[in-house]
């Protein structure tokens, strides 16, 4: 099956630095790609859809400054977490998929491992 | 995109079938209902989708009534690395609920 990459695994920064995580795409095109967050014990919140060469749509309450997300090709797209602070310390996965948007239609998902992004 | 009900947990013998159910009651007639799992600390892993009839596949089968109201995933004979959190979508946008966390016991 498809399979999509993440790195880091695992990240330790300090709070104030940016933080940039890769999510990749490594033997299909991906047309769209998505970004949640998972807390301890908690479901995946979906964050963002980005689709290659376009801006990404941001869930309601999720700052767009604080989470830049690029897809600059059908590969790759990453989030960056800006002047990251404790509380954005959390599991961030990536999914992306072969098909564009289509909301009402058949879109299944590939996704990455993830990576643990931890502030101090 | 339709909202879906699930237990919270479910324990299942090793080597019997594990039964899953989800609620999706206000689905739309061209919403798929998608199955996915997630072993702790990794990305959700996709099981199953399907429109209307039953499917099946190598890891497990997909039952959805006629009215498309509920659906029920059934993994034939769980091992222990069956023990995870199933999470039951519907709709092209996969919003995920708090899923069903099955534990597999010996």
């Amino acid at each position: 099956g498809a399979v999509v990459s993440q790195h880091p695994s695992r990240v330790i920064c300090k709070s104030g630095t940016s933080v940039k995580i890769e999510c990749r795409s490594l033997d299909f095109q991906a047309t769209t790609m998505f970004w949640y967050r998972q807390f301890p014990k908690k479901s995946l919140m979906l964050m963002a859809t980005s689709n290659e060469g376009s801006k990404a749509t941001y869930e309601q309450g999720v700052e767009k400054d604080k989470f830049l997300i690029n897809h600059a090709s059908l590969t790759l797209s990453t989030l960056t977490v800006t002047s990251a602070h404790p509380e954005d310390s959390s599991f961030y996965i990536c999914s992306a998929s072969l098909f564009a948007g289509g909301y009402r239609s058949y879109n299944e998902q590939f996704f990455g491992p993830g990576t643990r992004l931890t502030v101090l | 995109d339709a909202k879906t009900t699930q237990p919270t947990s479910m324990d299942c013998a090793e080597g019997r079938a594990a039964n899953l159910p989800c609620n999706h009651s206000t689905i739309s007639g061209n919403e798929y209902v998608y199955w996915y799992r997630q072993i702790h600390s990794q990305g959700p892993q996709y099981i199953i989708h399907g429109l209307k009839n039953n499917e099946t596949n190598e890891m497990a089968s997909l039952i959805i009534t006629e009215d498309r109201k509920s659906s029920t995933l059934i993994l034939p004979h769980a091992t222990l690395r069956d023990t995870a959190v199933y999470y039951c979508i519907v709709g092209g946008k996969l919003i995920f609920g708090q899923g069903t966390e099955l534990s597999v016991k010996p």
